[in-house]
């Protein structure tokens, strides 16, 4: 156990809906990282949050959106969705010190149907 | 983001010593190694990091070249359950470089 915890941990909405992930962090940790991962693809990086505020953006769409609320659980909002949406949502979190790890949940699969 | 190179795939021999390199020429001075499995159907895993001196730790041994531009991630006997994808990432310390920047990695398999 991590001590990552996503929720829910399957989800499958119909295209054009909306959908919202959420991580708890490991306590103390104070920054939360989300990633996408489609079938046989890799890790692809969406955004990074720290304390609160934006710290490091990736491949993020337009439609995706993320926020950090005051007691660090983070929560990833996914609209209009599409099919090619269809993947696995990690969030990991960290100290966000370079000399320290990052721990991930085990994942939210989402299907668009 | 400094990159990494890694073969795509290695195969491997239970209960033996398995070799995973990783070349990162561009690597800055402050950047640290870090190496990340991810089994099938699961969250990536934490294996070690290391910033100049080789480390180990129970999982594995990371040893870095000297002048930083490769390492090599050791897996003293592997087994089965060593099969997964490995990655190896740079950390950076500025404000949103410690963020972890997956590359494709390498696909161990672990023959039995």
């Amino acid at each position: 156990d991590s001590g990552v915890t996503q929720t829910p941990k399957h989800l499958i909405t119909a295209t054009g809906q909306r959908v919202t992930l959420r991580c708890s962090p490991r306590s103390g940790d104070l920054s939360v990282y989300w990633y996408q991962q489609s079938l046989d693809q890799g890790l692809q990086f969406l955004i990074q949050y720290y304390n609160g505020e934006e710290r490091a953006k990736g491949n993020i769409l337009e439609r995706f959106s993320a926020q950090q609320f005051p007691d660090l659980h983070s929560e990833l909002n996914l609209s209009s969705l599409e099919l090619g949406d269809s993947a696995l949502y990690f969030c990991a979190s960290s100290v966000s010190i370079a000399d320290t790890e990052a721990f991930f949940g085990q994942g939210t699969r989402l299907t668009v149907v | 983001d400094a990159k990494t190179t890694q073969p795509n795939s290695m195969e491997s021999n239970e209960e033996e010593p398995v070799h995973l390199p990783c070349n990162h020429s561009t690597i800055s001075g402050t950047d640290y190694i870090h190496w990340y499995r991810q089994l099938p159907s699961q969250g990536p895993e934490y294996v070690i990091h290391g910033l100049t001196s080789n480390v180990n730790n129970r999982m594995a041994s990371l040893a870095i070249a000297e002048d930083r531009k490769s390492s090599t991630l050791i897996l003293h006997r592997a087994t089965l359950r060593d099969a997964a994808v490995y990655y190896c990432i740079l950390r950076g310390t500025q404000g949103g470089s410690e963020k972890l920047v997956f590359g494709k990695g390498t696909k161990l398999t672990v023959n039995p």
